[in-house]
């Protein structure tokens, strides 16, 4: 199956940094995802980006599908923004497949 | 749109008892979708269906569990015979289906097995 990999791990940042989350995938895909898992547990949706680049206010992703990944970037950051940053594909079925995760922590 | 709606949103059972969920999509969404996630990893798809039918079962569905969508509207997971294993937090997910597959999730249902 495909293979999702997600870096990095954690990520502490102050107020205000920028940062870049990456996502890496083995194989074609027919869905990418992201999504922001707040601390009750809700996964909240990001974007929705097979391919291309979106932006959403502070936030913008990019999918490279070609080479096989994704970047999400995250400008002038907020502590609402702490929480565990997913990225889930699907390939030819309609499961998604999700990576381990960036937790990321911002301080004020 | 209300959203995905998941009840009950906790729930702790001894081992050996049955448990039952419940998943309500976003109206009109054809496609529903369970995912289990135990802590520090990323949600595990467990099965979907297109309307009332089951499309994909995965491997971790042991015969212990099943799911319905009887109606093509709401859909129940039921696990059996529950085990301290079991514990986990159960996502519910929808989707219009294709050509967009993009999923909601629900609050998700904690389940704690003692």
């Amino acid at each position: 199956g495909i293979q999702v990999e997600q870096s990095p791990p954690d990520l502490i940042l102050q107020e205000g940094a920028n940062s870049t989350l990456r996502c890496n995938f083995s194989d074609s895909v027919n869905n990418l995802q992201w999504f922001h898992q707040n601390p009750w547990g809700q996964l909240i949706n990001l974007f929705y980006i097979p391919s291309g680049t979106k932006q959403n206010g502070r936030l913008s992703a990019t999918t490279v599908a070609t080479e096989r990944y994704s970047l999400l970037y995250i400008s002038s950051s907020q502590t609402t923004d702490s929480g565990v940053y997913f990225c889930a594909v699907a390939g030819n079925t309609d499961k998604l497949i999700f990576g381990t995760g960036t937790r990321l922590q911002v301080f004020p | 749109d209300t959203g995905v709606s998941q009840d009950p949103r906790h729930k702790i059972t001894k081992r050996g008892q049955n448990v039952t969920f419940r998943c309500d999509p976003i109206s009109e969404h054809n496609r529903l979708y369970w995912y289990r996630q135990t802590l520090g990893q990323g949600p595990e798809f467990l099965t979907y269906f297109q309307n009332e039918a089951q499309l994909e079962k995965s491997r971790l569905l042991s015969d212990r569990f099943s799911a319905e969508r009887p109606k093509g509207s709401f859909s129940t997971l039921e696990i059996q015979r529950t085990e301290q294993g079991d514990s986990a937090m159960y996502l519910c997910a929808s989707s219009p289906g294709p050509p967009n597959n993009e999923q909601f999730f629900g609050p998700g249902t904690r389940l704690t097995v003692l």
